[in-house]
């Protein structure tokens, strides 16, 4: 079966600080993506980004970053400098193998950027 | 474009009644999903559809809970004899597709509230 974990439930910090949001996985299968969802105020998940269990090659969208570690099964998020409108739960999940498409999502971190 | 949409936006039902829940997909998209979000559970599958087919309907809790879909678009989440724990958001995706690969794009959800 599939499992993701996210161990923080929620994250305070204080305007432009940087922040990592942590993501562990479990799956037998080979072939698997990760995704990272953010639910704001409003309630629409938003999608953030996929990586495919192939590729390791981190990757930074402006202040988003991703590490995408096989060995230690995780997928961890970092916002730099972090703003106000950062402030939401965000969600991993995990797609793939005999469950298809369906996803699997970790409990989800809410964080909270205070000014 | 339109994304998804979800009607009606809340719901408040007493409990045993039947309620319906509807999703129209992005249009386009074949890959259509149901999940159920809730504070004790999380973020749980609950129905796959693929066209009008459901090759996944693993996660519905219960057989008070059915769903079609037809004509490959707009789709309907039933449960009947409501209980108080089938109160949750009902979130609807839907994907180009299908693949595992591919992010879903979800709705604002349905707010079910059971008295």
């Amino acid at each position: 079966a599939q499992k993701v974990t996210q161990a923080q439930t929620e994250i305070s910090v204080v305007e432009k600080e940087d922040v990592t949001l942590d993501c562990v996985y479990e799956t037998r299968d080979t072939t698997y993506y990760l995704f990272w969802y953010k639910q704001p105020p409003s309630g629409e998940l938003v999608f953030l980004i996929r990586r495919n269990s192939f590729d390791e090659q981190n990757e930074i969208s402006g202040r988003y970053s991703w590490n995408f570690q096989k060995s230690t099964s995780s997928f961890n998020f970092t916002i730099t400098a972090s703003q106000v409108v950062d402030s939401a739960v965000y969600f991993c999940a995990l797609s793939g193998g005999p469950s298809g498409s369906r996803l699997t999502f970790g409990e989800g971190t809410q964080l909270t950027v205070n000014p | 474009g339109a994304g998804v949409s979800q009607s009606p936006s809340n719901k408040v039902t007493e409990k045993g009644k039947d309620v319906e829940l509807r999703c129209d997909p992005i249009s386009g998209h074949t890959a259509l999903y149901w999940y159920r979000q809730s504070l004790g559970q999380g973020l749980e599958f609950l129905i796959y559809f693929q066209g009008n087919s459901a090759p996944d309907k693993s996660g519905l809790p219960s057989d008070r809970f059915s769903a079609e879909r037809t004509g490959g678009s707009v789709s309907t989440l039933t449960i009947q004899r409501t209980q108080q724990e089938d109160s949750a958001v009902y979130l609807c995706a839907s994907s180009p597709t299908g693949g595992a690969f591919q992010p879903q794009h979800f709705g604002d959800g349905t707010r079910l509230s059971i008295l």
